[in-house]
């Protein structure tokens, strides 16, 4: 069975300061789909980034970037100097490509972020 | 386009009520799915279907149903409502896996929903 835990339940920085958000899954698959999205305030769910466990590349968008290592089956999530509107829950998603999965994802349990200006 | 989108936004029923949550998607997504999001925690599945005609129960489906008559809409039924079913209900949709889509789920506004 999939798993995904998000550690940290709530993180609280101060504007500009880095932040990193860690995802640990668990998986028998060894093809998969790592995701995360982000949640502000008002409660939409928003796609922000999705890797193939086959690309272990890093990623940067902007001040986001993600760190995928499989050896340690983590997917973390880093923005650099942190704005205000960061301040959201984000979650990080397994889906694994068995045939009879059908797309469904597991979710961890969400860490929120506070940005204080 | 205007993706996915849910109605009520919110709604408050008593013990023992019925309602829909109403669920459309107009990007000709093959696949949806149902979750849950109790306060505090992450997304659980209720169901899903890969098309219509096909549902199937996730993690947890006790106390809902779902019909999928076309591949835009995907209701979600509460016949006996709890209070255990207090949540904010997210619909999502996909495109095939086949599609190359890489299983990216795109959401719903949203419908908070209180049992009292």
């Amino acid at each position: 069975a999939q798993k995904v835990t998000q550690a940290q339940t709530e993180i609280s920085v101060v504007e500009k300061e880095d932040v990193t958000l860690d995802c640990v899954y668990e998986t028998r698959d060894t093809t998969y789909y790592l995701f995360w999205y982000k949640q502000p305030p008002s409660g939409e769910l928003v796609f922000l980034i999705r890797r193939n466990s086959f690309d272990e590349q890093n990623e940067i968008s902007g001040r986001y970037s993600w760190n995928f290592q499989k050896s340690t089956s983590s997917f973390n999530f880093t923005i650099t100097a942190s704005q205000v509107v960061d301040s959201a829950v984000y979650f990080c998603a397994l889906s694994e490509q068995a045939s009879t999965n059908a797309g469904k994802s597991t979710f961890g349990d969400g860490t929120t972020l506070t940005v204080k200006p | 386009n205007a993706g996915v989108t849910q109605t009520p936004k919110f709604r408050i029923l008593k013990i023992g009520q019925s309602m829909t949550l109403q669920c459309t998607q107009d990007m000709n997504h093959n696949y949806m799915y149902w979750y849950r999001q109790d306060p505090g925690m992450g997304l659980k599945l209720i169901y899903y279907s890969v098309g219509a005609g096909i549902t199937d129960k996730g993690e947890v489906p006790n106390g809902y149903n779902v019909s999928r008559s076309t591949t835009e809409d995907f209701p979600l039924r509460l016949e006996l409502a709890a209070p255990s079913q207090t949540s904010v209900y997210f619909c999502a949709s996909s495109l095939p896996r086949t599609s190359g889509s890489g299983d990216t789920q795109y959401f719903g506004p949203g419908t908070r929903l209180t049992v009292l």
